[in-house]
């Protein structure tokens, strides 16, 4: 049981670049999220999802976007990276609305 | 490994000792709340979470306090392990637009386990 999966576990882009993180779960769970993790600052909302085909704005959506066209994977993309979105993702998922959320190993962006 | 928590809060303690984590959270509205343990290099892993009908939770080893009054929430460790050693967050479930919930982190705890 691999619980939440993600990909890349490192990536360093140049200022501009475009790419996208993707997460996956096997639990078969409702709600997934995206995070970001910089010093001092605890763990930071971009997006989540409360269902297949469903995305919503958490704390510090600009720059980002996600997609959850299957149930399992939620994706973040960086259309252009800039070096404030410099940071550690992380990924999660839960079965309910209040519950225990899962989360991934992260994702270590550097952005130059 | 990523850096996590470089300007954070320090708690030091003796192997064996109790330790106590403070935090505050800021929506009196929030239903919810969780502790979360994250090693470093690692995603946090959940130890133990309170309802706002209740005051207190106990599981292995730990407990949680909730006082709604003043907005605040601790985790209590029994006879920390250095393998206790970590960074310590406390999340609230608080409403969000359309209806939804969200869960919003504080800042973090370092503990550090002494032999």
């Amino acid at each position: 049981n691999a619980g939440v999966t993600q990909t890349p576990k490192f990536r360093v882009l140049k200022t501009g670049q475009s790419m996208t993180l993707l997460c996956a779960q096997d639990m078969n769970h409702e709600y997934m999220y995206w995070y970001r993790q910089d010093p001092g600052m605890g763990l930071r909302l971009i997006h989540y999802s409360v269902g297949e085909g469903t995305t919503a704005k958490g704390e510090v959506p600009d720059g980002y976007n996600v997609s959850r066209l299957k149930k399992q994977n939620f994706l973040l993309g960086l259309e252009s990276a800039a070096p404030s979105q410099t940071s550690v993702y992380f990924c999660a998922s839960s079965p309910v609305v209040r519950g225990k959320l899962f989360f991934g190993s992260g994702t270590q962006l550097s952005v130059l | 490994g990523e850096s996590v928590g470089l300007h954070l809060p320090t708690l030091s303690v003796q192997e064996g000792d109790n330790s106590i984590i403070n935090c505050a959270y800021s929506n009196s509205a929030s239903d919810y709340f969780i502790w979360y343990k994250q090693e470093s290099g690692k995603g946090p892993q959940f130890i133990i979470d309170i309802r706002s009908n209740m005051d207190k939770r106990q599981g292995q080893r730990v407990t949680v306090l909730l006082n709604k009054t003043v907005k605040h929430l601790s985790l209590q460790i029994a006879a920390t392990q250095p393998g206790d050693s970590a960074v310590y967050f406390c999340a609230e479930n608080t409403p969000a637009e359309g209806g939804y919930n969200k869960l919003i982190f504080g800042a973090g705890t370092r503990l550090a386990v002494h032999p």
